[in-house]
């Protein structure tokens, strides 16, 4: 299994572009979650999803996009980037409905100018 | 809201032993965990209290007091790669049969010979 992957592991962007962020999972997780790590901030959740077609919000949403078509993948867009979403993004995946240890991948660190 | 307090910084011994505490309000809480994380890579699971006691697995034990909102995560016999970050995290249930998971800032260990 490759476990959990993201897709790109680094990025630098210009204010306004666009980009999505990949995530899949090979394990067959239901849970999957999008976290950013900032200094001094510690991990905060973006977006998480309870199975495929289901998603929903979480502590810092704004500015990001989610969706779930499959069990595998949950992409994270950013629909208009700006300076402050500079940081370490990290996909995590679980079994059931989050109760369960989540399995990080191994980060995608962005940019953005 | 949740609230999650643990040290920022803590040094110790190799050899030695090491106590990390965390303390946390929050509603609707369904367990805590603790991450290990090294600079530049993924968090990755230590342990896991969801009843009050000691668990213990290896060189690590995690503690818990659910009437406190306290936790604590024991280091024995401290090694050079001990060295990471530690995060404690409290698993809520945040509605529509699904859990979000919030994280502290992390405590930051440095082994020193």
């Amino acid at each position: 299994n490759a476990g959990v992957t993201q897709t790109p592991k680094f990025q630098v962007l210009k204010t306004g572009q666009s980009m999505t962020l990949q995530c899949a999972q090979d394990m067959n997780h239901e849970y999957m979650s999008w976290y950013r790590q900032d200094p001094g901030m510690g991990l905060r959740l973006i977006h998480y999803s309870v199975g495929a077609g289901i998603t929903d919000q979480g502590e810092v949403p704004n500015g990001y996009n989610v969706s779930r078509s499959t069990t595998e993948d949950f992409p994270l867009r950013l629909l208009s980037a700006a300076p402050s979403q500079t940081s370490v993004y990290f996909c995590a995946s679980s079994y059931g409905s989050g109760m369960e240890t989540q399995y990080f991948g191994p980060g995608t660190r962005l940019l953005v100018l | 809201g949740q609230n999650i307090d643990q040290p920022t910084e803590m040094t110790a011994t190799e050899g030695a032993i090491v106590q990390i505490n965390c303390t946390y309000q929050t509603s609707g809480f369904n367990g805590l965990f603790w991450y290990q994380q090294h600079a530049g890579e993924a968090p990755t699971f230590l342990s896991y209290n969801v009843l009050d006691g000691l668990e213990e697995k290896g060189r690590f034990s995690s503690f818990l007091s659910r009437s406190k909102g306290y936790s604590y995560l024991l280091l024995k016999e401290l090694q050079m790669k001990d060295s990471a970050s530690y995060l404690c995290a409290v698993l809520a249930y945040s509605g529509a049969g699904s859990y979000q998971l919030t994280f502290g800032k992390g405590t930051k260990l440095s082994v020193i010979p």
